[in-house]
């Protein structure tokens, strides 16, 4: 079975661009979750959706962030404009159903010069 | 104070060893608990959930405390393999948001 597909796998830019990734849940997964993952902060998670739908975006640092999910599989959260400070690994993740396990993507590796 | 708290260890121990990591929660209402394991330059994978009688999977244990709010999880006949950070995952239900909070792991090193 497929799992949770990321991509890019590693994305290097220099700021003020914008930046897009993007992910696949696994199919029949009804929640999908955004974490960014830094030494510093460890897991944090930005937003996550429910069929769909933004349930809790609490989790977004600023205006410069948005997420979207247009169809049961397919998501993107954009960066614009990036910043230094950005540069992270993103990391989708969907699960089945409320408080249960998620199933991480590969992540994205994020450099911004 | 942090919603899942774990020490960083790292913990460097030889191989064959038993290792016990302990995470602690902040949250009473929590209802899921889980151990996750992350390699390095990898993403987080489930390892097992913890469930109220505790439980078993091979050379791992789980246990939950409710009244003292922590998670333990026991390595035992510790191997190179088992090398990796363990992060410590509780759920976090408020009002409509149900999600999963994760610790910041326990660093492992287990040494030939």
């Amino acid at each position: 079975d497929a799992g949770v597909i990321q991509s890019p796998r590693h994305e290097v830019t220099e700021m003020g661009q914008e930046v897009t990734l993007r992910c696949k849940p696994i199919s029949g997964h009804d929640y999908l979750f955004w974490y960014r993952q830094t030494m510093m902060r460890g897991l944090e998670l930005l937003i996550y959706f429910n069929n769909n739908v933004p349930i809790d975006d609490s989790g977004m640092p600023e205006d410069r962030f948005s997420a979207k999910m247009p169809n049961a599989s397919f998501s993107t959260l954009k960066i614009q404009p990036s910043e230094p400070r950005d540069s992270a690994v993103y990391f989708c993740a969907s699960g089945w159903a409320r408080g249960q396990p998620q199933h991480f993507g590969d992540g994205t590796r994020l450099s911004i010069l | 104070r942090k919603e899942v708290e774990q020490d960083p260890g790292p913990f460097n121990v030889p191989e064959g060893a038993t290792v016990a990591f302990n995470c602690t929660y902040s949250n009473s209402a929590s209802q899921s608990f889980f151990w996750y394991r992350q390699d390095c330059r990898k993403e987080p994978k489930l390892l097992m959930s913890v469930y109220s009688s505790g439980n078993e999977d091979g050379r791992f244990t789980a246990q939950l405390n409710r009244a003292s709010q922590y998670i333990s999880l026991l390595i035992r006949d510790s191997k190179l393999s088992d090398s990796a950070t363990y992060l410590c995952v509780v759920n976090s239900q408020s009002g409509a948001t149900n999600k999963l909070i994760f610790g910041t792991g326990t660093l492992l090193a287990v040494q030939p």
